[in-house]
């Protein structure tokens, strides 16, 4: 089985841009789709990326996914950052055995 | 709509027996997945394992096999998730969510049952 890991917490000022990482322990990030679920405090997690680079409908632009084999890892982009963005996000994959993993989560911070 | 409608607050003394549900409306039950996710207090999110109500195909992370049991009502459109025996490790807030496929997006999710053990 392999690990996400995410950084801790990252922080950024509105409008500006801001890329949480995913990186996978072992195994290619790119033999299994990747989701981002983004959850606000108090919230159930919402889907903002699903199968690496997929936007949910109503989910903005502003939010992009892509995965990165040199680095074996997957990013979460947000650009013109609000301040509703602020949330913990966290990636998702799947392992060989058909059991979902998620990273431990990043907060965001829009400050 | 697709909502998925889960019960409400538990508060149990730990070695007591917990059964919670998430219905589902607004699209066909037995047709997608309903995965269970635990997210203890200040914590991350942990997939506990998934079912589909279609046949009760049932799946469990290696985590939670044999701590939990997951099942389906197709009749009520309901999932469950239980307990024999709480710990006070179990306080946690448990959501269920919907994926398309076994390996696939959770692209709905509860609004999250809170379980509370303690003596």
């Amino acid at each position: 089985n392999f690990m996400l890991t995410q950084p801790h917490s990252v922080s950024e000022s509105p409008g500006k841009t801001v890329t949480i990482s995913c990186t996978r322990s072992s195994g290619s990030i790119a033999s299994n789709y990747v989701q981002w679920y983004q959850q606000r405090p108090g919230s159930s997690p919402t889907t903002v990326i699903y199968e690496d680079n997929q936007r949910p409908s109503g989910v903005p632009d502003r939010f992009s996914g892509s995965i990165d084999s040199s680095s074996n890892s997957a990013s979460l982009t947000i650009s013109g950052l609000k301040t509703e963005d602020e949330a913990d996000y966290y990636c998702q994959s799947y392992d060989s055995s058909n059991c979902w993993v998620f990273g431990g989560g990043t907060k965001l911070t829009v400050l | 709509e697709v909502q998925l409608v889960q019960s409400g607050a538990e508060v149990k003394k730990p070695g007591e027996s917990l059964k919670i549900s998430c219905k589902g409306s607004g699209y066909s039950f037995t047709s997608y997945w309903i995965g269970w996710v635990r997210q203890m207090p200040g914590k991350g999110l942990e997939w506990m394992g998934i079912i589909y109500p279609g046949d009760s195909d049932t799946r469990y992370s290696p985590s939670f096999q044999g701590q939990v049991t997951i099942s389906a009502d197709k009749s009520i459109s309901t999932a469950y998730l239980q307990w024999s025996s709480l710990k006070a490790s179990d306080t946690a807030m448990y959501y269920c969510v919907r994926s398309p496929t076994e390996i696939a997006v959770a692209d709905y999710w509860g609004q999250g049952t809170l379980v509370t053990v303690s003596s």
